[in-house]
């Protein structure tokens, strides 16, 4: 079974300076997704970012970047330029659809990210 | 752009009760998939469907049970409520060929008291 670790349960980052969220997981497979969704106050989930592990290349959304490491399995956010309104719980969530299409994915425990005025 | 509802967003009900949570996918997507968040967890999967037909099963209890309908939207309906029913119920909906991209809807948040 797939396990997603996040070892980090609280955060905190000054306005406008950089943090960055690690996630480390386990699996045994070759092809698979993974993903940082959001989960602000109002506890809707926001997918921010995902990275297909057949690509080398870190995915970017805008100030959302990733730093994927497959053969070390880490898998860290970096929020540059941080906003208020990126106060957030963030969870990492792997994805590994098998034949025949199962897309579940494993949710780490997340980590709760408070960026200070 | 329109994205997932759900309904209600906010339920109480008694130990022993019934609950029905509803949800609609965004349009054209015709896989819905259900989740459970208790307080300070992260989401757990309950059940999914794929035009109609239930296509993976996770922690759901027996208690509970789900279905899609033609229009796409679903319901999960929860019998003899408990306590630890308590959580934030999420809907997600997604396009066939693109499931890894799952929409997540607001949730519902269910208290048994």
């Amino acid at each position: 079974a797939q396990t997603v670790t996040q070892s980090q349960p609280e955060m905190s980052v000054q306005e406008a300076e950089t943090v960055t969220l690690s996630c480390t997981y386990d699996t045994s497979e070759n092809n698979y997704y993974l993903f940082w969704y959001k989960q602000p106050p109002s506890r809707q989930m926001i997918l921010v970012i995902r990275q297909e592990a057949y690509k080398q290349q870190n995915a970017t959304e805008n100030r959302f970047s990733v730093n994927f490491q497959k053969a070390a399995k880490s898998f860290s956010l970096k929020i540059s330029d941080s906003q208020l309104g990126d106060t957030a719980m963030y969870f990492c969530a792997f994805m590994n659809p098998p034949e025949g299409g199962s897309y579940i994915p494993t949710f780490g425990r997340g980590t709760s990210l408070i960026v200070h005025p | 752009a329109a994205g997932v509802i759900q309904s209600p967003r906010h339920l109480i009900k008694e130990k022993r009760e019934t609950a029905t949570l509803k949800c609609y996918p965004i349009p054209r997507h015709d896989t819905v998939y259900w989740y459970q968040q208790g307080p300070g967890q992260d989401p757990q999967f309950l059940i999914s469907f794929y035009e109609k037909m239930q296509s993976d099963k996770g922690s759901i209890p027996d208690r509970f049970s789900a279905q899609q309908f033609s229009d796409y939207h679903s319901e999960l309906n929860m019998s003899s409520l408990e306590l630890g029913d308590s959580a934030l119920y999420f809907c997600a909906s997604s396009l066939a060929g693109q499931r890894r991209e799952q929409y997540f809807g607001p949730g519902t948040r269910l208290t048994v008291t």
